[in-house]
């Protein structure tokens, strides 16, 4: 099984800040890695697919970047909708591996 | 407009069984291979199972082989989980995702969820 390493666990940042999210694979998964933004009490919603794909209708200060077994998720500037949990997912194998999650705070 | 329905959640006791279903609307569902994916309360995302288009390839967690059992109807545009011998640990918000298939195995990043349904398992 390929296991997704996802750090940091938590982070707390300013309005402003760029915030970087990394997801380490066990194995080479090509670019078979998505990234996915979730809030209490909703649904995982994409952010990017492909490694570095963005979704339609994601601002553009998301950025997903990397490929085989590094891969990491950049929010340029980060907005106060922002605050969230994000998640790595590697599709490339079964089963499939979510990161276990980074919660970005409000410092 | 793109929209999976999951319904059939509940309470039930370990060792019960419970049906699953996602309703999918808005795409061309047999085009899709479609996901369940859990969520356990204040914990992060597990995927569970898979199933593709024609329902020649199904994949589970090991945490749910030979508990679980995923199906779909396309004609009626819809995904199934059959949930037997219910553990605690099986307590979670499930998911229903949807999933372009490149390879048997290699697929796009799930774009389309559901609301989720609640299971809760407890005596």
């Amino acid at each position: 099984d390929i296991q997704m390493t996802q750090s940091p666990s938590s982070l707390s940042a300013s309005v402003g800040d760029r915030v970087t999210i990394t997801c380490r694979a066990s194995q080479d998964i090509r670019n078979d890695l998505g990234w996915y933004q979730q809030k209490p009490g909703k649904a995982p919603k994409r952010l990017i697919y492909a490694a570095s794909s963005l979704q339609s209708g994601v601002p553009s200060r998301f950025s997903g970047s990397g490929s085989r077994t590094e891969f990491t998720l950049t929010i340029s500037s980060l907005q106060p909708e922002d605050f969230a949990t994000y998640y790595c997912l590697q599709h490339n194998s079964y089963p499939r591996t979510f990161g276990q999650g980074t919660k970005v705070e409000i410092k | 407009e793109v929209q999976l329905v999951e319904s059939g959640g509940g309470l039930v006791k370990p060792g019960e069984s419970l049906r699953l279903s996602c309703a999918a609307s808005g795409f061309t569902f047999s085009n899709y291979n479609m996901n369940w994916v859990r969520q356990a309360p204040g914990k992060g995302l597990e995927w569970v199972s898979s199933i593709d288009g024609t329902s020649s390839y199904i994949y589970y967690a090991d945490s749910v082989k030979g508990r679980f059992t995923i199906s779909r109807d396309n004609a009626k545009n819809s995904l199934y989980l059959q949930m037997n011998s219910l553990r605690a640990e099986d307590t979670a918000v499930y998911y229903c995702a949807r999933e372009v298939a490149i390879t048997m195995v290699r697929g796009v990043t799930p774009d389309y969820w559901g609301q989720g349904t609640l299971v809760t398992v407890s005596s």
